[in-house]
């Protein structure tokens, strides 16, 4: 059964940072579009960011220059590094496979930005 | 930026009919489209990719249609189960992959 589990939010202060985590079982990272997908609370889905199978990267405008996206092979595990955040970035982050539809969702992890 | 509609906001249906869920993207996204179905509490769930193929282990009861610009998402004889919001995704034009604002589907 292919799995994701995403870890590492919490509460920060404005201006912090933050990494998330997201642990996958059944599935190989490295092989697969993986993403980020944020919701703010009571809000809509927002794509955030891939990695692209062979490693490429791309980010929505908001968060470009504040967060980056990565992968361990080692541990197929995804990351998402967040620096500078505001409380515009509160919210519940997934992490998803796919690139022609997101089929594989963690449960996400809650990032609340305040001071 | 592909901009994604969706219509209308909310949907009120009495089980057992069918509900007509739509999404527009202001400019053209070929068939390259998803729709989610998210609960409360979890996380979404894809039903339909490239317009009208539905995803593995969703029933036929789900059905997508459109292309272009103009996209349906038709559920028929509603269960109790498909209470839910529904989200379409476009991947056509990217990045960013732009999702829609939802449709809440709710009991009449």
């Amino acid at each position: 059964e292919m799995q994701l589990v995403e870890s590492g939010g919490g509460l920060i202060q404005p201006g912090g940072s933050l990494r998330l985590s997201c642990a996958a079982s059944g599935l190989t990272v490295s092989t697969n579009y993986m993403n980020w997908v944020r919701q703010a609370p009571g809000k809509g889905l927002e794509w955030v960011s891939i990695i692209h199978r062979g490693g490429s990267t791309y980010y929505a405008d908001s968060v470009k220059g504040r967060f980056t996206i990565s992968r361990d092979n080692s541990k197929n595990t995804l990351y998402l590094q967040m620096n500078s955040l505001t409380a515009e970035d509160t919210a519940l982050y997934y992490c998803a496979r796919g690139f022609y539809g997101m089929n594989v969702w963690g449960q996400g992890t809650t990032v609340t930005v305040s001071s | 930026e592909i901009l994604m509609t969706q219509s209308p906001a909310t949907l009120s249906v009495s089980p057992g009919e069918r509900a007509t869920l739509s999404c527009r993207a202001s400019q053209s996204v070929s068939s390259n489209l998803a729709w989610y179905q998210q609960k409360p509490g979890q996380a979404p769930r894809l039903l339909i990719y490239g317009a009208f193929s539905r995803a593995a282990g969703i029933p036929d009861r789900f059905s997508g249609s459109g292309s272009g610009t103009e996209f349906t998402l038709t559920i028929s004889s509603l269960q109790s189960e498909d209470f839910a919001v529904y989200y379409c995704q476009q991947y056509d034009n990217w990045p960013p992959y732009t999702f829609g604002q939802g449709t809440k589907l709710e009991i009449k």
